[in-house]
């Protein structure tokens, strides 16, 4: 596609629910990486994959956030039994291997109520 | 390990008056260094990137920035600001780990320009 999508733009959840937050990268780009954004914040480091593998999940909270990209281009955000200090924007981003910039996407907007 | 301080989270500026945003990193080794802009509700979109080559950078918009090493400094200057700069930037540095880079974004400084 044209940039980087991310779906759904918003999603308002219950606390203790599941979630899942998707991301479409810029066709070809191989690598792919998840950033969180909080309110007044700079966003934060999640999750980078190359391909189909994660190979630097050093970002991700806890056990309740975990991703996946079977395939290698589409990528899923996955959080488990959501709390309300898990509502942020959370950034999809992707890029050539081994080229420095990303492209961003818009972001979902979660909020945990 | 790398970091980026933006030194003011706030600039208030007026309409046709210089922009300043001001940004240190810290990096063990020479680093590529970026400023990404934000508008409300929108992605980040990156205004311009230093990686090793000359040292004045210029961006979109009229942006540039300039890259101190001995400073450690790597400031956001436009000459003459508009109402459509008015937005959040993040000063970003490129930390190389296993064999990628990951961004590593400062706070962030919310610009404001009044008429």
């Amino acid at each position: 596609g044209a940039g980087v999508s991310q779906t759904p733009s918003n999603k308002v959840t219950e606390k203790g629910k599941y979630v899942e937050l998707r991301c479409d990268p810029i066709s070809g780009h191989t690598a792919l990486y998840w950033y969180r954004q909080s309110l007044g914040q700079g966003p934060e480091f999640l999750i980078y994959f190359q391909g189909t593998g994660a190979a630097d999940d050093s970002g991700l909270p806890n056990d309740r956030f975990f991703a996946v990209r079977p395939e290698g281009s589409v990528s899923t955000l996955k959080i488990q039994r959501t709390e309300r200090g898990d509502s942020a924007v959370y950034l999809c981003a992707s890029s050539l291997t081994g080229e420095a910039r990303a492209f961003f996407g818009q972001g979902t907007r979660l909020t945990v109520v | 390990a790398q970091s980026v301080t933006q030194l003011d989270s706030h600039v208030s500026v007026s309409e046709g008056t210089p922009v300043l945003l001001r940004c240190n990193y810290s990096s063990s080794y020479s680093p590529s260094l970026f400023w990404y802009v934000q508008h409300p509700n929108k992605g980040l979109q990156l205004l311009l990137k230093y990686t090793s080559a000359a040292t004045l950078v210029k961006g979109i918009n009229g942006f540039e920035a300039e890259f101190k090493k001995s400073e450690t400094s790597f400031h956001l200057t436009k000459p003459s600001a508009h109402m459509s700069d008015a937005a959040e930037y993040f000063c970003v540095v490129s930390a190389i780990s296993g064999g990628y880079n990951k961004l590593i974004f400062g706070a962030g400084t919310r610009l404001a320009v009044h008429p």
